[in-house]
């Protein structure tokens, strides 16, 4: 089965703390995604990347940052944490672009990291 | 204006019941369409993909109207498992592939 991994289920940190969080795909999809979901916001686009070493921001990139070192792996980091980034964020993986209906670029989401920030 | 937009409900139906949800979406290039169920505190899990002469797998039914640019969502003979959120999700691949989320639609099916 195929999967998109989150590293950590639930985390609490203190404002100021630095946050890592791991994403890993096993499908060999180009693209990766970070997002974050608040209640009545729905989801909201982070980063995302195309490529290994490329990344884009998304609409709310204030106090994050991305890595992708290596295809598989797409890390978010909130360089010092504030109570406004407790939030769920959620990663999620896609092929590259086939075509038009072709269907086959659907998203799919790791299970996600519920981060609270004290 | 939001990309996508959906109305948030709650539906609150009864077991057996038809139900629908639409929605729109605002760029008239978009090019992928897809219904995708939300679980409380769970992540989203693609439901189905929606296809222009319209698809159907078991109880649900998606279509899609380009010309006036809204997807829609039918479950015909409502369980409780039903219960859950929909979001609506656009792909636009000229601004790079990216997805467009409505808001969901809260669906409660009730015994």
């Amino acid at each position: 089965d195929v999967k998109v991994t989150q590293s950590s289920r639930y985390l609490v940190k203190r404002t100021g703390e630095k946050v890592f969080l791991e994403c890993v795909q096993d499908m060999d999809h180009e693209n990766m995604f970070w997002y974050r979901q608040d209640p009545g916001l729905g989801l909201r686009l982070i980063y995302f990347s195309y490529d290994v070493k490329m990344k884009e921001k998304g609409d709310i990139p204030e106090g994050y940052s991305v890595s992708r070192e290596k295809k598989e792996r797409f890390s978010l980091i909130l360089e010092s944490a504030s109570t406004n980034q407790t939030s769920m964020y959620l990663c999620a993986s896609s092929p590259a672009f086939e075509g038009v209906y072709s269907g086959a670029n659907v998203l799919t989401f790791g299970a996600g990291s519920r981060l609270t920030v004290l | 204006r939001k990309e996508v937009e959906q109305d948030p409900g709650p539906f609150n139906v009864p077991e057996g019941a038809t139900v629908a949800f639409n929605c729109t979406y605002s760029n008239s290039a978009s090019q992928s369409f897809f219904w995708y169920r939300q679980d409380c505190r769970k992540e989203p899990k693609l439901l189905m993909s929606v296809y222009s002469s319209g698809n159907e797998d078991g109880r649900f039914t998606a279509q899609l109207n380009r010309a006036s640019q809204y997807i829609s969502l039918l479950i015909r003979d409502s369980k409780l498992s039903d219960s859950a959120t929909y979001l609506c999700v656009v792909n636009d691949t000229n601004t790079g592939n990216q997805f467009y989320f409505g808001t969901g639609t809260s669906l409660t099916v009730i015994p």
